[in-house]
């Protein structure tokens, strides 16, 4: 079956430091991988994506690149701020026939101080 | 822009009683979800509908119950609560394709079960 394996936490940085949280995926298939953010008290939101192998996906200074060959999606960021602090999930999606389900990694809290 | 919007945002329960989670989504999309999150876990699939009259069990179904009578509706019931059904609670949605599309999550329902 599928699965998702990230980085455990929690990270803690200070502001203008340089992010990775690692995430590596179990799949048939070729999957989409996403990475959600979960601000404190609210839900989940979209934070980036990519659909085939070598896409790289980018939002906000952040980035992630599809490595079929290493089954992985890291997240990356050049300079965090201490308004990214959150917990972060990599996640993958079947693009065949059982394609309804999200699968979620344990998710990453990330602290940013001042 | 509506989107996702769950209620209640929490409730406190006591052993053996029962209630409804109500989702409801604007955006007319096939597939809903509803997930359960627990500390250091991340989020675990109950239940999900791929359209109107159609759900199936996700990993974690036991103790729950869904209908789908309408394409903006997915309510959750718990029928006779139990302190391990103590979480945080998220429906998400999603449009029909073929498995690169987002999901939109609510903001989700903490609830306590004493």
């Amino acid at each position: 079956g599928n699965s998702v394996t990230q980085m455990e936490g929690p990270v803690t940085l200070s502001e203008e430091a340089f992010l990775t949280i690692n995430c590596t995926y179990t799949a048939t298939g070729y999957p989409s991988l996403f990475w959600y953010v979960q601000y404190p008290g609210e839900g989940l939101q979209l934070l980036l994506k990519a659909t085939k192998a070598d896409d790289k996906g980018s939002n906000k200074g952040f980035e992630a690149t599809y490595r079929k060959e290493t089954t992985s999606f890291h997240l990356e960021k050049g300079s965090v701020q201490v308004s990214d602090s959150a917990v972060y999930f990599c996640a993958l999606r079947n693009s065949g026939g059982s394609n309804y389900k999200l699968t979620f990694g344990k998710g990453t809290l990330l602290t940013v101080n001042p | 822009n509506a989107g996702v919007t769950q209620t209640p945002k929490f409730r406190i329960l006591k052993i053996g009683q029962s209630m409804t989670l109500q989702c409801t989504q604007d955006m007319n999309h096939n597939y809903m979800y509803w997930y359960r999150q627990d500390p250091g876990m991340g989020l675990k699939l109950i239940y999900y509908s791929v359209g109107a009259g159609i759900t199936d069990k996700g990993e974690v179904p036991n103790g729950y119950n869904v209908s789908r009578s309408t394409t903006e509706d997915f309510p959750l019931r718990l029928e006779l609560a139990a302190p391990s059904q103590t979480s945080v609670y998220f429906c998400a949605s999603r449009d029909r394709d073929r498995g690169t599309s987002e999901a939109f999550f609510g903001q989700g329902t903490r609830l306590t079960v004493v």
